[in-house]
């Protein structure tokens, strides 16, 4: 069974501190992607990560993908409260990819003011 | 047109009703999806479709029957539903094969 352990499940923190969240697998991905969601609404895509060692960034978020493409990381720089949400990373193992997405388990972020 | 549109957005309904959600994409993505979320959860696959065709159904519970009456349009037909039914009903779209689903922004469903 291909998994994604997310870390942390849950974090809280204050407006303008900086966070990471990892995603974790013992399996090869072709690709990862993060989404955000937001209460009540569904998941957002905010990027795709498909090269090993692939640095993104996203205004204030920088995604990476591990060089043997098995984990990625969100880093969050001066956490904003409009980055409350659950983020879930997600992909496709590289030795199945017509299978199911594969999600992690979810990291719930507050951002206090 | 970027997006996905499910109605309705909120539904109540008792163990014996039948009731119907709705899903909609006009982006061209031959695949469509339902999920079902618990809160703080993760989305969990419930069925694919893919060019029209069922082509996943994860051992789900024969009260729910999904139909893709054509390549735009899902639906999710609600029977006999049970308290734990109680959930997020996410519909998504993506090319076939795709790597990236595109959400709409659910169904949040109560069962009394």
């Amino acid at each position: 069974t291909q998994l994604l352990e997310q870390s942390p499940q849950f974090l809280s923190i204050q407006e303008g501190e900086n966070l990471t969240v990892y995603c974790n697998s013992s399996s090869v991905f072709s690709s990862l992607q993060w989404y955000r969601q937001e209460p009540g609404e569904g998941p957002v895509l905010l990027v795709t990560v498909v090269t090993g060692g692939e640095v993104k960034k996203l205004k204030r978020l920088t995604f990476q993908f591990g060089d043997a493409r098995k984990d990625s990381s969100l880093h969050i720089t001066a956490a904003q409260t409009g980055d409350t949400g659950l983020y879930l990373c997600a992909g496709r193992s590289f030795y199945n990819q017509g299978g199911k997405l594969i999600f992690g388990q979810g990291t719930e972020l507050s951002v206090k003011p | 047109d970027t997006e996905v549109t499910q109605t309705p957005k909120h539904l109540v309904m008792g163990m014996t009703n039948k009731k119907s959600l709705k899903c909609e994409q006009h982006m061209g993505h031959r695949a469509m999806y339902w999920y079902k979320q618990k809160a703080k959860k993760p989305p969990e696959l419930m069925f694919v479709y893919s060019y029209e065709k069922l082509s996943i159904n994860e051992s789900v519970p024969s009260r729910f029957s999904p139909e893709c009456p054509n390549s735009s349009l899902l639906n999710l037909h609600l029977h006999a539903l049970q308290p734990e039914d109680s959930a997020l009903y996410l519909c998504a779209s993506s090319h076939r094969g795709g790597r990236e689903l595109f959400f709409g922004s659910g169904t949040q469903l109560s069962v009394l």
